[in-house]
């Protein structure tokens, strides 16, 4: 079955600008997780959704949004980027709750600003 | 602040021996454990999980160990191969805590 697919793979975007990140789950999964990795800070936890349902949210400003639609996929949104949002996002879903079943993880999407 | 430690940004070992990669939390409420291993490129993919009512678990190569009181767990790859060379992230979570808390990493390098 189909993993976790994220997209865009790459992008670059300058300072100020605004970016959308679109994560497909595993079919029948209904969580999906957001998170930040940058070198030196592991994976930071963004957000996540449960059945277009934000549930929980990590310590990130208000520029950093998502949103669940009614088929489990989600997007996420990066509003007034700055030079320190470079990093790889990361998708993961899971079946039901994430606290005690495994993340499956997509590839990630690499954002550069500049 | 990170709840999740790995103080070891990285590790060498030989092929064939015994990797350990460490792993401390601060948060006396978690009570899932997973390890993670993450290649290049890729996103991470889901290793070996622990619950706090098991002190260890083993799947194969790798076996993790859980002390609760220390707040502590470890991971043992034996014996350890190339293929192993990765970056490996613990995680913990709280029950019905909807997230995962990782700790920074530890590249793990196997020289043949």
């Amino acid at each position: 079955k189909a993993g976790v697919t994220q997209t865009p793979r790459y992008l670059i975007k300058t300072r100020g600008q605004q970016v959308t990140l679109s994560c497909s789950p595993i079919s029948g999964h209904r969580s999906v997780s957001w998170y930040q990795q940058t070198p030196g800070q592991g994976l930071q936890f963004l957000f996540e959704y449960f059945s277009e349902t934000q549930r929980n949210k990590g310590n990130f400003p208000g520029r950093f949004s998502g949103r669940q639609f009614s088929n489990s996929r989600s997007e996420m949104n990066v509003s007034t980027l700055e030079l320190g949002d470079s990093a790889l996002y990361l998708c993961a879903s899971s079946l039901y709750r994430v606290d005690t079943g495994e993340l499956f993880f997509g590839e990630g999407s690499r954002l550069t600003v500049l | 602040d990170q709840q999740v430690k790995q103080n070891s940004p990285s590790l060498s070992v030989q092929e064939g021996r015994i990797s350990i990669l460490n792993c401390d939390y601060t948060n006396s409420m978690f009570d899932y454990f997973l390890w993670y291993k993450k290649y290049p490129a890729e996103g991470p993919t889901f290793l070996i999980s622990i619950s706090s009512i098991k002190d260890k678990n083993e799947d194969g190569r790798f076996t993790v160990f859980l002390n609760k009181s220390a707040k502590h767990l470890s991971l043992h790859i034996v014996p350890s191969q190339p293929g192993d060379s990765a970056v490996y992230f613990c995680a913990a979570s709280t029950l019905a805590g909807n997230q995962f808390y990782f700790g920074t990493g530890t590249s793990l390098t196997v020289i043949p």
